[in-house]
C-alpha cells in the first residue's frame, strides 16, 4: 500500500537537543496527524492539523500543515528520554472512497545518554 | 470510556488455523479502521467501516480476510487458513467522522 515519505528515517540525539522531522506526499491531504509509537503498543496521537499553513503546539511539540497540503513538519524542543520512540505522520483524505489514514514510513528517535 | 480496546493482545497460531480478533471502539465513534503493521514499517490500511457499513477494502485484504461490524459498535477481523506472512501487528482505530483517529494497543499475531 501507499506510504508517505518521512525523513529522516532515524535520529540519534543527545538529551536537550531539538528535533525536526518531516513528511511529504504526492497527494493532497485535508488533515495531517502525528503519532508516536513505542515497542509493542499502538500509535498514540500527538497533534492534529486541519488547515493549510496551520501551526499547532502541544507542549514541547510543534507541527505545521504545509501550504501545498502535501507536507507536514514536526519539531520537538528540548528532548527528554521519554521522547524515544517511532514518530509517524499520517494524512487523511476526504475524497469519497479514499477516506482513510495513509501513514509515513516513520522516524525512529534515539536519545544518546 | 477507556479508549479503543483490542483483544487478544497476542495470538500464536499454527499455519492453516483460523483466527479472529476483536476491536471495541470509543463509544459514539462511527468510523472504525483496521490496519496491519510489520516490523519497521508504518501501519498499512486494510479496511474501514462507517457505522455498520464496510466502505473500503485494501487490495492487501485477500479473500482469506473478512471483517464485520454487525451493529456499528465492535468489530471483528477474521483470518482464515493463516500463513506465515500474516504474522504482524493488527491495529484498530476509531474516530468521529473525518477527524483524528485513536488507536488501540494492537493484536500481535505470530503464525508458526
Amino acid at each position: 500500500g501507499q506510504q508517505l515519505n518521512q525523513s529522516p528515517q532515524s535520529m540519534f540525539i543527545q538529551e536537550g537537543e531539538d528535533v525536526s522531522m518531516n513528511c511529504t506526499s504526492s497527494s493532497i491531504f485535508n488533515t495531517w496527524l502525528w503519532y508516536k509509537q513505542e515497542p509493542g503498543e499502538g500509535p498514540v496521537l500527538l497533534i492534529a492539523l486541519y488547515k493549510a499553513g496551520e501551526l499547532t503546539s502541544n507542549g514541547r511539540l510543534t507541527a505545521q500543515f504545509g501550504i501545498t497540503r502535501k507536507d507536514s513538519f514536526l519539531n520537538i524542543s528540548a528532548s527528554i528520554p521519554s521522547d524515544v520512540g517511532i514518530y509517524f505522520c499520517a494524512g487523511l483524505s476526504l475524497n469519497f472512497g479514499n477516506e482513510k489514514l495513509t501513514f509515513g514510513t516513520g522516524t525512529r528517535l534515539t536519545i544518546i545518554p | 470510556d477507556t479508549g479503543v480496546s483490542q483483544n487478544p493482545r497476542h495470538k500464536i497460531t499454527k499455519r492453516g488455523q483460523n483466527v479472529t480478533f476483536r476491536c471495541d471502539p470509543i463509544s459514539e465513534h462511527n468510523r472504525l479502521y483496521w490496519y496491519r503493521q510489520t516490523l519497521g514499517q508504518g501501519p498499512e490500511f486494510l479496511t474501514y467501516f462507517q457505522n455498520e457499513a464496510q466502505l473500503e477494502k485494501s487490495r492487501l485484504l485477500s479473500d482469506r480476510f473478512s471483517a464485520e461490524r454487525p451493529k456499528g459498535s465492535f468489530s471483528t477481523l477474521e483470518i482464515q487458513r493463516t500463513e506465515q506472512g500474516d504474522s504482524a501487528m493488527y491495529l484498530c482505530a476509531s474516530s468521529p467522522e473525518n477527524t483524528e483517529a485513536f488507536f488501540g494497543q494492537g493484536t500481535r499475531l505470530t503464525v508458526v
